[in-house]
């Protein structure tokens, strides 16, 4: 079974600030993580995917994050928030299989302050 | 290149209606999968169809059935509906022979469907 568990629900950061959200997994197999957003009345957009290449993944919009299997965490941060970041965050599980399914954590918002 | 592709963008149905929601994979995508995310929710899995069959399916009820066809678009009907069937409903797709040859198992999402329920 696979599961993702998001760390706070709203985190607020001020512009040009670090962006850290938090997301650790369980799986009994080997993993594929992803991030995607989410942006109001928008379906969801691939930031970053872990695929077991590099422990460390860099995505879009200087988005990235780190595969740390000790600790079973995919952690996203950014090291300077923009205003456009404001949006919905979304860590999700998935399996090697071409068929699996993917399993969404329940969100972090994420807002910007000027 | 279309990426994936939802219709209606918006709709609006009273309880015990039925309801038809249609998805158009991204080009060369064999395999669709429908989500539900609830306001204030991350997106559930509903079901996943490729060859024309449900492959896998959610903890969802029977009143949640679909479709997919030979040009692999596909269909998300809900009968009886529940003031709680009011969701986003989106659809994803990616390419199984893909995912088999790169071992990029993501899929792409559309924009989704906003079904409200009176």
């Amino acid at each position: 079974a696979q599961s993702v568990t998001q760390l706070g629900s709203h985190v607020s950061v001020s512009e040009g600030a670090l962006v850290l959200l938090r997301c650790n997994y369980s799986s009994s197999v080997p993993p594929y993580l992803f991030w995607y957003v989410q942006y109001p009345n928008q379906g969801l957009q691939l930031l970053l995917k872990y695929t077991s290449a590099a422990t460390l993944v860099k995505g879009i919009n200087d988005f990235e994050a780190e595969f740390k299997k000790s600790e079973t965490s995919f952690h996203l941060t950014k090291p300077s928030a923009h205003m456009s970041d404001a949006a919905e965050y979304f860590c999700a599980v998935g399996g090697y299989s071409s068929a699996s399914k993917i399993i969404f954590g329940s969100g972090t918002r994420l807002s910007i302050r000027p | 290149d279309a990426g994936v592709t939802q219709s209606p963008t918006h709709l609006i149905k009273t309880r015990g209606q039925q309801v038809t929601l249609r998805c158009s994979p991204k080009s060369g995508h064999d395999t669709v999968s429908w989500y539900q995310q609830a306001l204030g929710q991350g997106p559930q899995f509903i079901f996943q169809y490729y060859e024309e069959e449900e492959r896998q399916r959610g903890n969802f009820p029977d009143r949640f059935s679909g479709h997919q066809f030979p040009n692999y678009s596909s269909e998300l009907n809900v009968n009886a509906l529940l003031l709680g069937d009011s969701a986003l409903y989106l659809c994803a797709s990616r390419s199984r022979q893909l995912a088999g040859v790169t071992g990029a198992n993501e899929q792409f999402f559309g924009p989704g469907t906003r079904l409200t329920v009176l």
